[in-house]
């Protein structure tokens, strides 16, 4: 059974027009990450909440946002998308803070044309 | 800042025995964990090393020294479908955030 499910694998979104990826887990954890991995590097973490603590890395563009309505959804907006942005994008959990283990979602793989 | 190093490839045989090291900077340093990401595909946990010491997980053990802020993860009798992208973590507890942080990841090619 899927534990952290993302929606959809595959978007393709034009240039400047915002879209919204989703992820909903069915672990009931608290800690909720998003990270951007483009091609053979490191997944990039953008956000991460603790319950609905919002946390945003110093570096994450201001062209990306996040929203966190209950504890089981997360969504990353991308409001004006431009090239640099296709990447795959892994939605991921972990049960508290500083957890030993987090669990990925299948990713979502944006193209922008 | 953080920064974590690895190594960005390693090709092995199977049945070999390899190790992959990673060494880090972080402040808040909470752990290190190393995960396994295959090509499309999600990263995996493969192991957690919270204090000094050895950790083994069937053919998989992680290594961690904190006075050294080095580990490594070793990976013994290869397998082909070992072939894929191995991660270096340091979960962090800075301030009142925690946090997960990725090395840039090494390639492990597994030849028959």
């Amino acid at each position: 059974d899927a534990m952290v499910i993302q929606n959809p694998r595959y978007q393709v979104t034009q240039f400047g027009k915002p879209v919204t990826l989703s992820c909903s887990q069915t672990l009931n954890h608290n800690v909720m990450y998003w990270y951007q991995q483009k091609s053979s590097q490191a997944p990039k973490l953008l956000f991460h909440y603790y319950d609905k603590d919002f946390n945003n890395e110093a570096d994450t563009p201001d062209n990306f946002q996040s929203r966190r309505p209950n504890t089981s959804f997360c969504f990353l907006d991308i409001r004006s998308p431009g090239l640099g942005d296709a990447a795959m994008y892994l939605c991921a959990t972990s049960r508290v803070r500083a957890d030993t283990e987090a669990f990925f979602g299948q990713g979502t793989r944006l193209t922008v044309v | 800042g953080q920064s974590l190093e690895q190594p960005s490839e390693v090709t092995a045989v199977e049945g070999a025995i390899v190790q992959i090291n990673c060494t880090y900077q972080t402040s808040g340093f909470y752990g290190l964990s190393w995960y396994q990401q295959h090509d499309g595909g999600a990263p995996t946990f493969l192991s957690y090393n919270g204090l000094d010491g050895l950790e083994e997980t069937g053919r998989f053990s992680s290594f961690l020294s904190r006075s050294d802020s080095y580990g490594y993860l070793l990976l013994q009798e290869l397998q082909m479908k070992d072939s894929a992208s191995y991660f270096c973590a340091v979960v962090n507890y800075g301030g009142s955030q925690g946090n997960l942080i990725f090395g840039k990841g090494t390639k492990l090619s597994v030849k028959p």
